[in-house]
Parts: C-alpha cells; sequence; structure tokens
C-alpha cells in the first residue's frame, strides 16, 4: 500500500537561506510523486512532478525534488527562501491501484518565512 | 487557458440543510476529483468522475454524492448538513484520468461553513 510521510510539520527559514521540506513515501510499484503548494486561503499548486525520468526534478519558483529510491525520499529544496514562498506544502504520492482515488496527500509542512 | 473553476467561492449554511458545488474542469480535461480538506483529517478524496461515470469513491457517508454532465462539469451535493461538514472542497482536474501518472489541476475551492 501507497502512504506518503512529511517528517516536519511546520519548518521555519530566514529570508535567503535555503529550504529543505522532507518526505518519505512507501510504495509497491514505481510511483509518480508530486509536490504542491497551498497559499492561504487558496487551491493546490502543482510545483514539480516525477514520474520514472529524470531522479532530480525542477520545478517552479526555483524549487527542485530528487528521487531517491534507495532511501524512498523525494525532498523538496529551494537554494534560497523568499517571503513568498511562505506557504502549506504537500508531498503526494499516485495511487496506482486507485484505492484512494488518485492521489495520496501527505498531512503538509507548513513554511514559515522570516524577514 | 482557463483554470480549474469552482462556485461559489464561500457558503454559509446551517445544519439539516444542504448544499451543493459545482466545478468547471480545464476544457479538454474529462477526469473530475473531489477533495475535502479540513485542519484535523488533512486532504481526503471523496469521489471521481470521469466520462460522466463515478469511477473511484472515498470513505465519505452517503449523504456526500456527486455527478458529471457530458461536458465534464460536475457537481457535488451534501445533504443533511453536519458541523463537522465545514471544510475547504476542492476540485481537480485531469486529463484523462487512465494513467495514475496524469498530473491533476486544483481548482481555489469551496469553503463551507455549517453553523
Amino acid at each position: 500500500a501507497q502512504s506518503v510521510t512529511q517528517l516536519d510539520s511546520h519548518v521555519s527559514v530566514s529570508e535567503g537561506t535555503p529550504v529543505l521540506l522532507r518526505c518519505n513515501y512507501s510504495s509497491s510499484y514505481s510511483p509518480s510523486l508530486f509536490w504542491y503548494v497551498q497559499h492561504p486561503n487558496k487551491g493546490l499548486q502543482l510545483l514539480l512532478k516525477y514520474t520514472s525520468a529524470a531522479t532530480l526534478v525542477k520545478g517552479i519558483n526555483g524549487f527542485e525534488a530528487e528521487f531517491k529510491k534507495s532511501e524512498t525520499s523525494f525532498h523538496l529544496t529551494k537554494p534560497s527562501a523568499h517571503m513568498s514562498d511562505a506557504a502549506e506544502y504537500f508531498c503526494v504520492v499516485s495511487d496506482e491501484r486507485r484505492s484512494q482515488g488518485n492521489l495520496i496527500f501527505g498531512k503538509g509542512t507548513k513554511l514559515s518565512v522570516k524577514p | 487557458k482557463a483554470g480549474v473553476t469552482q462556485t461559489p467561492r464561500y457558503l454559509i449554511k446551517t445544519r439539516g440543510q444542504q448544499v451543493t458545488l459545482s466545478c468547471s474542469p480545464i476544457s479538454g480535461h474529462r477526469s473530475v476529483s473531489w477533495y475535502q480538506q479540513t485542519p484535523g483529517q488533512g486532504l481526503q478524496f471523496l469521489f471521481e468522475y470521469f466520462s460522466e461515470t463515478q469511477r473511484n469513491k472515498g470513505n465519505f457517508p452517503g449523504r456526500f454524492s456527486g455527478r458529471q454532465f457530458s461536458n465534464s462539469r460536475s457537481e457535488m451535493n451534501v445533504s443533511t448538513l453536519e458541523l463537522g461538514d465545514s471544510a475547504l472542497y476542492l476540485c481537480a482536474s485531469s486529463l484523462a484520468g487512465q494513467s495514475f501518472t496524469d498530473t491533476q489541476y486544483f481548482g481555489p475551492g469551496t469553503r463551507l461553513t455549517v453553523l
């Protein structure tokens, strides 16, 4: 069965410093993995997607994530945080058995950016 | 191309009433999924429609129902509202939904408050 664990419920960084949001997944098959971002009172926006091509995936707004099969991880990084990055981030794995719909969401990580 | 639109954006209802939410997918997208987002439970899958047929359903009571029209627009209905139904309801669309690698694009959500 698939599952997603976001290791931190809240991460706080200073503007201009690196961002690391951690995600581990469990899947019986080769998964598709996604990171979505949600700003307050807004819907979810796709940041990036991994589907068994290059293991280093580049997304929008300078974010990237690396798929590491041996570690079952898909951590999200950004070299330099911006105030506008403050939001909630969701790591998501696709559900190949569709037992829970198409997507299985992590609990989310709230990113705070201090000036 | 216009994104996923949801109407209304905000709703206030009282216990026992019923409510209908609407979702218009991205043009050309045939799969529509609905999710409920609450602070306690996170994002939970409600159901998915493809070509006017419910293809998948999450673990919600029968008070939650939906349908899809021939133009792929979808509605979800909640009858006999309970306080616990207060949530952000998100709609997502994808091209065909045949592959679990399909990217889902989310609307801004409908914020339902039950008093």
